[in-house]
C-alpha cells in the first residue's frame, strides 16, 4: 500500500465550479501536511500548509483529519488558471526525529470555459 | 537572489553511459533531496541528505549515486545500471531548523538516445 494516496483524476470542471480533492496517508507518525501545485513539466510550488483547525487562503481551503488520516483541498469559484496537478505531501517521521517529504501521485484538474 | 539551480534542463544519455545532474543551492539549507517523476506519476524519492558528507537511499536508489561534499551541492549520477532512466528529475532543499517548506529546482528532463 502506498504511503500517500490520491485519486489521479482528471477532474474536469467548468469555470466557477467548486471542486474538492482528498488524500489519504497510511503512516500515523506523519508530522505535517501540504498541498503543492504543479504545472506540466515544471517544479511543484507550495500552495498551502494543512492544519487540523483548517486553513483558508482566498478560494482555497485545506483541512486535516488526523483520526481518519486524510487531508482535503477545496477550490471555490474555479478559474481557468487553476488547471494543474495538485500534489499532496506528507512529512513522515523517521529515525532521529527527522522526516522525509513524501508525495502522492497528484490529482489532475482541468477547468474549462 | 537565493534559490536552487538544476542543470542541464535537458539531457540525453546513450546506452551504457553514466550522466550527472547538477543541483546547487545558495539558501544555506542542510537537507537536500532528489526525486524522480514519471508521466502521470507523483515524485518518488531517490536519495536524500540531511547534512554534509552524509546521504541516505530513498525508495528507488538502485542505479543512482550521489555525493554531498559541500553543503550547497548535491549532484546525482544516473549510472548504466539504471535501465529505464527516462524521467523528469527534481532536486529540492529544506531548512531543517526553521521550516518544512521544500524549495525546488526547475528540473532536468533526462532521455535515452
Amino acid at each position: 500500500r502506498k504511503e500517500v494516496e490520491q485519486d489521479p483524476g482528471p477532474f474536469n470542471v467548468p469555470e466557477g465550479a467548486t471542486v474538492a480533492f482528498n488524500c489519504t496517508y497510511s503512516n500515523s507518525a506523519s508530522q505535517s501536511f501540504f498541498w503543492y501545485r504543479q504545472d506540466c513539466r515544471k517544479e511543484p510550488k507550495l500552495l498551502m500548509s494543512v492544519y487540523s483547525s483548517g486553513n483558508e487562503d482566498g478560494r482555497f481551503t485545506a483541512q486535516l483529519n488526523r483520526a481518519s488520516q486524510y487531508i482535503s483541498l477545496l477550490i471555490r469559484d474555479s478559474k481557468l488558471s487553476d488547471s494543474a496537478t495538485y500534489l499532496c505531501v506528507v512529512n513522515i517521521i523517521f529515525g532521529g526525529g527527522s522526516y522525509i517529504p513524501t508525495f502522492g501521485r497528484g490529482t489532475s484538474l482541468i477547468v474549462h470555459p | 537572489d537565493g534559490g536552487i539551480t538544476q542543470s542541464p534542463k535537458y539531457l540525453f544519455r546513450k546506452e551504457g553511459q553514466n550522466v550527472t545532474l547538477s543541483c546547487e543551492q545558495n539558501l544555506n539549507h542542510d537537507a537536500m533531496y532528489w526525486y524522480r517523476q514519471d508521466p502521470g506519476q507523483g515524485l518518488r524519492l531517490i536519495y536524500y541528505s540531511q547534512i554534509v558528507n552524509d546521504f541516505q537511499k530513498g525508495d528507488i536508489a538502485e542505479g543512482y549515486s550521489v555525493s554531498r561534499e559541500k553543503k550547497e551541492s548535491f549532484p546525482l549520477t544516473v549510472t548504466s545500471a539504471q535501465k529505464n532512466p527516462t524521467a523528469f528529475y527534481l532536486c529540492a532543499s529544506r531548512d531543517t531548523k526553521t521550516g518544512e517548506k521544500l524549495f525546488f529546482g526547475s528540473g532536468t528532463q533526462l532521455s535515452v538516445l
